[in-house]
């Protein structure tokens, strides 16, 4: 159970497209899903906190126009790389707790599989 | 604030050799702790938690103890196939807020 799909695993795109990245909680619902950039010698970094029904929540020096991210529903999140600059190659990884045992203090992140971008 | 430290990679070892990778943290509370395990090409996946002091979390061989008096979570394995090559992250969860992830620790193991 608890499984997270993230879609496209890899993506190449020109410099100046839009890309974007889903994140589907497949057997459990997710109002709050988590979407994290890795660099280089892999240290995570959480981006933003996406919030169903509602905007999300963008760490300091994310820049919100640039990553635009929709949950639109309880399964689904969505993050859209806009106006993507070879700087923006990166792998994303999103991450999901489950709506009803997520409260819990030991309530895991269940993780996608990432999807590795990069921008010609 | 609440932190997690884990040893710096990578680490190397021969296969059948004994792991230990660090991890401390600082935490205002009473964390949960997990061990994540990255493949390479994929996401992060549990390993293991533990959600209070003594508790010991254990899967595929891994295990960790829950530390209070040392904050630590160290993660061991007594033998180490080439399959267990991967990155390995720490991390707490406090009051079920944020996750708080250590930098990861990449690890090989040869034949």
């Amino acid at each position: 159970g608890a499984v997270v799909s993230q879609h496209p695993s890899r993506v190449i795109c020109k410099s100046g497209t839009s890309v974007k990245i889903e994140c589907r909680s497949l057997d459990f619902q997710a109002t709050t899903m988590f979407w994290y950039r890795q660099f280089p010698k892999q240290s995570l970094m959480l981006m933003a906190t996406s919030n169903e029904g509602s905007k999300a929540t963008y760490e300091q020096g994310v820049e919100k126009d640039k990553f635009l991210i929709n949950h639109a529903s309880l399964t689904l999140s969505t993050l859209t790389v806009t106006s993507a600059h070879p700087e923006d190659s990166s792998f994303y990884i999103c991450s999901a707790r489950d709506r009803f045992t997520g409260s819990s203090y030991n309530s895991p992140l269940h993780f996608g599989n990432g999807t590795r971008l990069t921008v010609t | 604030g609440d932190s997690v430290t884990q040893m710096e990679g990578p680490v190397t070892l021969s296969e059948e050799a004994f792991l230990t990778i660090n991890c401390t943290y600082t935490a205002t509370g009473y964390p949960s702790l997990f061990w994540y395990v990255q493949y390479p090409g994929e996401g992060l996946q549990l390993l293991l938690k533990a959600t209070k002091a003594d508790d010991k979390g254990s899967n595929k061989g891994f295990e960790a103890t829950y530390r209070k008096e040392t904050t630590s979570f160290h993660l061991e394995k007594g033998s180490v196939q080439v399959s267990d090559s991967a990155v390995y992250f720490c991390a707490l969860i406090l009051d079920g807020n944020q996750f708080y992830f250590g930098t990861g620790t990449s690890l090989t193991v040869i034949p």
